[in-house]
C-alpha cells in the first residue's frame, strides 16, 4: 500500500462547478497535512495547509479525518484557471520528509 | 522574493558524465531537500539536510551524492550519470525539519541523460 494514494483522475468539469478530490494516508502518526498545486512542467506551490478544524481560502476548502486516516480538497465554482494536478502531501511523522501522493489531475472545460 | 533558485533549469549528459545541480534559498530555512519526478511515480526524496551541517539519505539516494555548503546552499552531485537518471529534479527548503511546515520548492532542473 502506498503511504499516500490519490485517484490520479483526470476530473473534467464544467467551469463553475464543484469539485472534491480525497486522499488517504497510511501512517496514523502524521501531523502536517498539505495541498499543493503543480501546473504542467512547473514546480509544485502550496496551495494549503490543512487543520485539523478544516480550513477555507477563497473558493478552496480542506478537510481532515484523523480517524478514517483522510483529506479532502474541495474547489467551489471552479475556474479555467484551476485546471492543474493537485498534490497530497504529509509530513511531520518524525522522519526528515515529507510524503508525496501522485497528484490528481484536473481539467476544468469552458 | 527569489525563495528557492536552481540552476540549471535544463541539461542533457552522457552516459558516464558527471555534474553538479546546485540549488540555494534565501528565506533563511534550515532544512532542504532534494526530489526526483518522475512521471506516475509522484516526488521521491534523494536527500535531505535537516540543517546545516547535516545530511542524510532519502528514498532513492544510489547514484547520487550532496553537499550542504552553507545554510543557503544545497547541491545535488551526479558522479556517473545513467540513463535511468533522467528525471525532473526539484531542490525545496523548510524552516523546520520533520515535514512539519510547508516546503518551498524552486523551478526545477530537467535532466536528460543519453
Amino acid at each position: 500500500r502506498k503511504e499516500v494514494e490519490q485517484d490520479p483522475g483526470p476530473f473534467n468539469v464544467p467551469e463553475g462547478a464543484t469539485v472534491a478530490f480525497n486522499c488517504t494516508y497510511s501512517n496514523s502518526a502524521s501531523q502536517s497535512f498539505f495541498w499543493y498545486r503543480q501546473d504542467c512542467r512547473k514546480e509544485p506551490k502550496l496551495l494549503m495547509s490543512v487543520y485539523s478544524s478544516g480550513n477555507e481560502d477563497g473558493r478552496f476548502t480542506a478537510q481532515l479525518n484523523r480517524a478514517s486516516q483522510y483529506i479532502s480538497l474541495l474547489i467551489r465554482d471552479s475556474k479555467l484557471s484551476d485546471s492543474a494536478t493537485y498534490l497530497c502531501v504529509v509530513g511531520g511523522s518524525g522522519t526528515y520528509k515529507y510524503i508525496f501522493g501522485t497528484g490528481t489531475r484536473l481539467k476544468v472545460l469552458a | 522574493n527569489a525563495g528557492v533558485t536552481q540552476t540549471p533549469k535544463f541539461q542533457v549528459l552522457k552516459t558516464g558524465q558527471s555534474m553538479t545541480l546546485q540549488c540555494a534559498q534565501d528565506m533563511n530555512h534550515n532544512s532542504m531537500y532534494w526530489y526526483r519526478q518522475d512521471p506516475g511515480m509522484g516526488l521521491r526524496l534523494i536527500y535531505y539536510s535537516a540543517s546545516e551541517g547535516t545530511t542524510d539519505k532519502g528514498e532513492v539516494p544510489n547514484g547520487y551524492n550532496v553537499s550542504r555548503l552553507n545554510k543557503r546552499e544545497f547541491s545535488l552531485r551526479l558522479e556517473s550519470a545513467a540513463p535511468s537518471q533522467t528525471s525532473v529534479y526539484f531542490c525545496a527548503s523548510s524552516i523546520t525539519p520533520g515535514g512539519r511546515t510547508e516546503a518551498f520548492f524552486g523551478q526545477g532542473t530537467r535532466l536528460t541523460v543519453v
